[in-house]
């Protein structure tokens, strides 16, 4: 199962609405997770059942989807919100990752 | 505090052989499952391989099927990661990853170690 990200890059301003999209190569009802990278950094879990928020991780972060779209929404983004972040589907194996949206700041 | 802490990384000649550490403490570790993931310099994340609470079960990415090994000594709350005929491309941060948070029917990766390198070149 192959998963694309879009977009690969984006920028945005400290306050914006940021949304990024995941879409499986088939359907993996709701076996997906949402990771942040921050350069240098471990990925940190942010998102897992496609909707279910980590614990600790703010309330401005929230995931939405299932079957092959999957969509990881910022509802307002904040400094430390810039970083790269990955899907990874829990479906089958192997467990593959999106190729990362990297979040930048405009 | 969950911790999980890598080792055994460095520099490889390619076809060479490494073995991975992954010190685990603040949680059961006979009951996760646990995982490796790496991260070429630069590039994105690939998971690699993981193993069941009590070894049983092991699943590994193709690239590295028949070339890597992954272990565990509950006793010693420690996991490995036999590396053989290392290539070029196996260079790579390699995080070890706990399987640990329950959710919709699965256990999902939770907690992830700062990672060892390794570096394959001649």
């Amino acid at each position: 199962i192959q998963l694309t990200q879009s977009p690969s890059s984006l920028s945005a301003s400290v306050g914006d609405r940021v949304t990024i999209a995941c879409r499986a190569s088939q359907g993996i009802s709701n076996f997906l997770a949402w990771y942040q990278q921050k350069p240098g950094k471990a990925p940190n879990l942010l998102i897992y059942a496609a909707s279910t928020l980590e614990s600790g991780v703010p309330s401005r972060f929230s995931g939405s989807g299932s079957g092959t779209d999957f969509t990881l929404t910022i509802s307002s983004l904040q400094p430390e919100d810039f970083a790269t972040y990955y899907c990874q589907h829990l479906n089958s194996y192997p467990l593959t990752f999106g190729g990362g949206t990297k979040v930048e700041i405009k | 505090e969950v911790q999980l802490v890598e080792s055994g990384g460095g520099l490889v000649q390619p076809g060479g052989s490494l073995r991975l550490s992954c010190a685990a403490s603040g949680f059961s570790f006979s009951r996760d499952w646990m995982s490796w993931v790496r991260q070429a310099p630069g590039k994105g994340l690939e998971w690699v391989a993981n193993i069941k609470e009590d070894g049983s079960e092991k699943n590994f990415v193709d690239s590295v099927k028949d070339r890597f090994t992954i272990s565990r000594d509950n006793a010693k709350n420690s996991l490995y990661l036999q590396m053989n005929s290392l290539r070029v491309e196996d260079t790579a941060v390699y995080y070890c990853v706990r399987v640990g948070r329950w959710g919709s029917y699965r256990y999902w990766p939770d907690y992830w170690g700062q990672g060892t390198l390794v570096t394959v070149s001649s």
